[in-house]
């Protein structure tokens, strides 16, 4: 699977848009792009996910560059309770369904 | 309620005691997984089910065991050779076939004294 960089942490003002970028510049033609968030303790998120269309859901917003090399997740309308690990995962389906979480970017929300 | 879940929350053990974490999904999914995260860290893969009766090793399997003998439980045991099994586990379910997403339970945090 294709290796994913991005930001260890970002601040965002609640009600903004928090925009998280991700980089993926090995992804190959068959890797999905995946969003999953992780509040403290608790057990990851699924968010949204895509291979090269736009993709929106009530959720969110994800961006893919033409090109695939990188992607953006949106929160619109972002609030306290979006204050989490967000991680930006790429993956086949020949992997043994396998999902490879690195360290995400840590997005807070700030009143 | 359909979901993924997990027990206890919180469980405590003496050093040398396997023990076994619970993982049960009512979602009709085929494929299930265990992770371990460890702090300010990602998950890292311990065991993966496709199907009941099959299971592979993740990347670190060592000192851990599972069975998959129903579709809907997928429990773990982590044994006494596992040198630091201190750690959070998550247990996930996907439907196997389609690009499948990954579900999660709540978790489990395990603390060996």
């Amino acid at each position: 699977d294709a290796k994913t960089t991005q930001p260890t942490s970002m601040d965002c003002a609640e009600g903004r848009a928090a925009n998280l970028p991700c980089n993926h510049s090995t992804i190959s033609g068959n890797e999905y792009v995946y969003w999953y968030r992780q509040i403290h303790s608790q057990g990851p998120q699924y968010i949204i996910h895509g291979l090269k269309n736009n993709e929106t859901n009530e959720m969110a917003s994800l961006i893919i560059t033409e090109d695939r090399k990188s992607s953006t997740l949106i929160l619109p309308h972002a609030t306290l309770r979006d204050t989490a690990v967000y991680y930006c995962i790429v993956r086949t389906r020949n992997t043994g369904n396998q999902f490879y979480f690195g360290t995400g970017t840590s997005l807070t929300v700030i009143p | 309620d359909g979901g993924i879940t997990q027990s206890p929350k919180y469980l405590f053990r003496k050093e040398g005691q396997n023990v076994t974490l619970s993982c049960e999904q009512n979602l009709n999914h085929d494929a299930m997984y265990w992770y371990r995260q460890d702090p300010g860290q990602g998950l890292r893969l311990i065991y993966y089910s496709q199907i009941v009766n099959d299971f592979q090793k993740g990347d670190i399997a060592e000192g851990y065991s599972v069975s998959r003998e129903k579709k809907e439980s997928f429990p773990l045991t982590v044994t006494s050779a596992q040198k630091n099994p201190t750690a959070f586990y998550l247990c996930a379910s996907s439907i196997r076939g389609a690009v499948d997403t990954q579900y999660f339970g709540p978790g489990t945090r395990l603390t060996v004294l």
